[in-house]
């Protein structure tokens, strides 16, 4: 069936390196995605969206891309910090009210 | 402003009991999204409310999971005879229809023992 995907359930990295974080999405139609950080307790929070007429979009320290040839999305996150540490989700949205969101991938970052 | 609030934060109940689940929304926002995330997994769709529109329930697992939302705001999911493949941390998202980026709650931890 359709559904959004991470290529790696957890990604470590060192304080101030950049961090890069993936996700697969199968439906070709999806016209807009999201990336969602969760930290321990809480709900996601909203980071960066990007429009499929889009292949990359910048926020602060954050920076999305998408290949649509590859049905790709990444994260990249700049100067990593501690408080980075988190779980990030994809979720891709069809123009409907449905939201689908991947598995997510915890980021540790290392002191 | 205030934020998608819900209740209770933590909830142990015993097999086969019922628990009720709350969700204040963000006032104003006319749409009601529940999730459901089991220990380290994605967010599970459960039903989706909009305005005064009938719900799409299409992601409830069984007939022992209800949701309601009275006046446009507040709802309340409710799940009877609650078993232990029950036990997740259950969200609440709200929004304004047409946005995509949804508002989520902290999450209710239900444990089923």
């Amino acid at each position: 069936g359709e559904s959004v995907g991470l290529h790696l359930p957890t990604l470590s990295v060192q304080e101030g390196d950049n961090s890069i974080i993936n996700c697969a999405y199968s439906n070709s139609a999806s016209d807009y995605f999201i990336w969602y950080k969760q930290e321990s307790g809480k709900g996601p929070q909203f980071i960066i969206d990007i429009r499929s007429n889009m292949d990359k979009r910048q926020g602060q320290r954050v920076t999305v891309l998408l290949n649509k040839t590859v049905k790709h999305l990444s994260l990249q996150i700049a100067a990593t910090q501690p408080g980075d540490s988190a779980v990030y989700f994809c979720a891709e949205n069809t123009g409907g009210f449905k939201t689908i969101f991947g598995a997510g991938t915890r980021l540790f970052v290392k002191a | 402003g205030a934020g998608v609030s819900q209740s209770p934060s933590n909830k142990v109940t015993e097999k086969g009991k019922d628990v009720e689940l709350r969700c204040d929304p963000i006032s104003g926002h006319t749409a009601l999204y529940w999730y459901r995330q089991s220990l380290g997994q994605g967010l599970e769709f459960l039903i989706y409310f909009q305005g005064n529109s009938a719900p799409d329930k299409s992601g409830l697992p069984s007939d022992r999971f209800s949701a309601e939302r009275t006046g446009g705001s507040v709802s309340t999911l409710t799940i009877q005879r609650t078993q232990q493949e029950d036990s997740a941390v259950y969200l609440c998202a709200s929004n304004n229809g047409g946005q995509y980026e949804q508002y989520f709650g902290p999450g209710t931890r239900l444990t089923v023992t």
